[in-house]
Parts: structure tokens; sequence; C-alpha cells
């Protein structure tokens, strides 16, 4: 079965200074994947998706981006952060077998922007 | 409208009821379904997934209705540690699942 490793669990930033979430996947070979945020109290919100090495698509234009420089590893980042940019984001793998797999998802990180 | 609704509740009922959520969806071209359930500042977790035919695991019932395009999730003598968000899935011929908003249930003794 998939493990899906997320760290940090929570962190704090300033407005205005960079972000790398990392994301590794235990489990399964050429999964798809996916990075979402969820505000709080609302749904989630598909941020960025992978198919491949170096195949990134992007959901919501943003100061936000996304990289996958090896199979099984997914990182967001950002150069500049916003207060809007505060909330849990999540990872996601899913077998890249066929289209129809569920998600399974990490422990997510609390993003706090003061 | 939404690609994917759900009544956001919350639904407080005892423990031992029995309760009912459904989600509707637009794409009449969706394929695969699935339940979530998401507890407060957690991540989502794979409840179940909803087959043509219906399934059931336990006290949970996941149930297809395509003609009228909405999926179901029954769950039987509640418990209190069945309190949670419950999120239904949505896939329709593509790598992007689409998630309702959620239905927030309350179980209370």
């Amino acid at each position: 079965s998939q493990t899906i490793h997320q760290w940090p669990a929570t962190l704090v930033q300033p407005v205005g200074s960079p972000l790398s979430l990392e994301c590794t996947v235990e489990g399964t070979s050429n999964p798809n994947l996916y990075w979402y945020r969820q505000a709080a109290g609302r749904g989630l919100q598909l941020l960025f998706y992978s198919v491949g090495i170096g195949q990134i698509s992007s959901e919501v234009p943003q100061n936000l981006s996304a990289s996958r420089p090896q199979d099984r590893q997914f990182i967001l980042s950002s150069k500049k952060l916003l207060l809007s940019d505060s909330g849990f984001y999540l990872c996601a793998a899913a077998s890249g077998e066929s289209w129809d797999q569920p998600q399974h998802f990490g422990d997510g990180t609390r993003l706090s922007i003061l | 409208r939404k690609e994917v609704e759900q009544d956001p509740g919350p639904f407080n009922v005892p423990e031992g009821a029995t309760v009912a959520f459904n989600c509707t969806y637009s794409n009449s071209a969706s394929q695969s379904f699935f339940w979530y359930r998401q507890d407060c500042r957690k991540e989502p977790k794979l409840l179940m997934s909803v087959y043509s035919s219906g399934n059931e695991d336990g006290r949970f019932t996941a149930q297809l209705n395509r003609a009228s395009q909405y999926i179901s999730l029954l769950i039987r003598d509640s418990k209190l540690s069945d309190s949670a968000t419950y999120l239904c899935v949505v896939i329709a011929g593509s790598y992007i699942p689409t998630f309702g908003r959620g239905t927030s249930l309350i179980v209370h003794p």
C-alpha cells in the first residue's frame, strides 16, 4: 500500500519569505501526484498535479509553483509568501496504472503566514 | 451548478441512529466514485469505493444511482467516533478527481 510522507507538519512563516514543502511516496511506482490547499472550514482546492517526472499542471494561477524532480517526490514552492497562502497543504498520490484510482493523502502541513 | 454537491449539514444524530448522506454530480460521464472521511484538522482518508452494484463495509453502505446522478452513504448504528466530515469524490475520465465540500456529521451521546 502507498505511504505518503509530508513535512513539516506545521510551519509559521513571515510574509515575503520563501517556501518549500516536500512530499515523498512509498509503495508505488509512477504515481499521479497532487498538491491541495484547504482553508479553514472550506473544501479542497487542487493546486497542481503531475502524471510523471517533470510534468506539472497548474490548476490555479498564483504565486506557488511545483516540481517533480524524481518519480516519487513532489515539491511545492514559493519565492514570496502572501498572507492568503495560509492554509492546510495536502499532498496526495494515486496509482498511475489508470485514471480511476482513489487518492491517498499525506498528513498535511499546516502553514501560517504572519 | 457545482460539479459535485453535498449538503454541508451538520447532521446531528444520537448514538445508534442511522444516517444517510447524498452527493449529486453533474457530469454524466463520471465513472469512479468514492467516499472519504476527514476528521477535524486531519487529512482525508478513503472510506470506501462506490460500485455500480452497491457495496457494504460493516456499518457503512454505499450506493450509486446513475440515472439520477447521485451516490449515497448510509451509516447504521452510529458511534461517537463516526463524527467527522464525509467527502464524496467523483472521477470522470481524467486524472483529476472532483471533491465535494463535505457533509459534517456529529454523533452525540
